[in-house]
């Protein structure tokens, strides 16, 4: 089965300056990879997704990037912000498969 | 509003009890799914459905049993609770005709003693 490593698992960065977290994936089958954010109490909610045709993908401050060769993906969070403060969870699939996620990053956004 | 809920919020329970955890939602998915989160081991599937006949385990179902009741309700079991099952569980769903996303429901934090 699939197997998502996901790094680093505890992350403090500046107001103000870039975040970047990564994901390695196993299954070279696996074609869809989102990230969800969960805050301090709260549910997991998407962010943002990528599917394997598209090398990267932005909203606003936050971009995914995917390298399929090398099996890994990316989250980059720019002018980071207190409310960036959380746990970041990527994640992948086949299409319209299960999810497997990673083990988690907890981000700390230093005022 | 749509939404995917869970009951109880928090449960204690002692070791060798029997628990059922509930999820009910309202967003007309076909798709559900429970999930346990640990400090440090991110969130582990154990049993999801995608639909009322198709039930099938996850990487952690041993200890574990559900039921699906109807499209919308979705139950996790706990047959003999132990220690190590102490951990926050969540319900997801999704619609298979939409797309990807997994909408949480808000989750049940289990304490085992």
């Amino acid at each position: 089965g699939e197997n998502v490593e996901q790094h680093p698992s505890t992350l403090s960065v500046q107001e103000g300056d870039s975040a970047v977290i990564k994901c390695t994936y196993s299954d070279s089958a696996s074609n869809y990879f989102p990230w969800y954010k969960q805050e301090l109490g709260k549910r997991p909610q998407l962010i943002i997704d990528i599917r394997s045709n598209v090398g990267e993908k932005k909203d606003q401050r936050i971009a995914v990037t995917l390298n399929k060769t090398a099996k890994h993906f990316s989250l980059h969070i720019t002018e980071t912000q207190p409310e960036d403060s959380a746990v970041y969870f990527c994640a992948a699939s086949q299409t319209n498969e299960k999810l497997t996620f990673g083990t988690g990053t907890r981000l700390t956004i230093i005022p | 509003d749509a939404d995917v809920t869970q009951t109880p919020r928090n449960r204690i329970t002692k070791t060798g009890k029997r628990i059922m955890l509930e999820c009910s939602q309202t967003k007309g998915h076909d798709r559900m799914y429970w999930y346990r989160q640990d400090p440090g081991l991110g969130l582990r599937l154990i049993y999801y459905s995608f639909d009322v006949k198709d039930i099938n385990k996850g990487e952690i179902s041993d200890g574990y049993s559900v039921s699906r009741q109807a499209q919308a309700k979705f139950s996790l079991s706990l047959e003999s609770a132990i220690p190590n099952q102490t951990a926050l569980y969540f319900c997801a769903t999704s619609d298979s005709r939409t797309g990807y996303e997994q909408y949480f429901g808000p989750g049940t934090r289990l304490t085992v003693t």
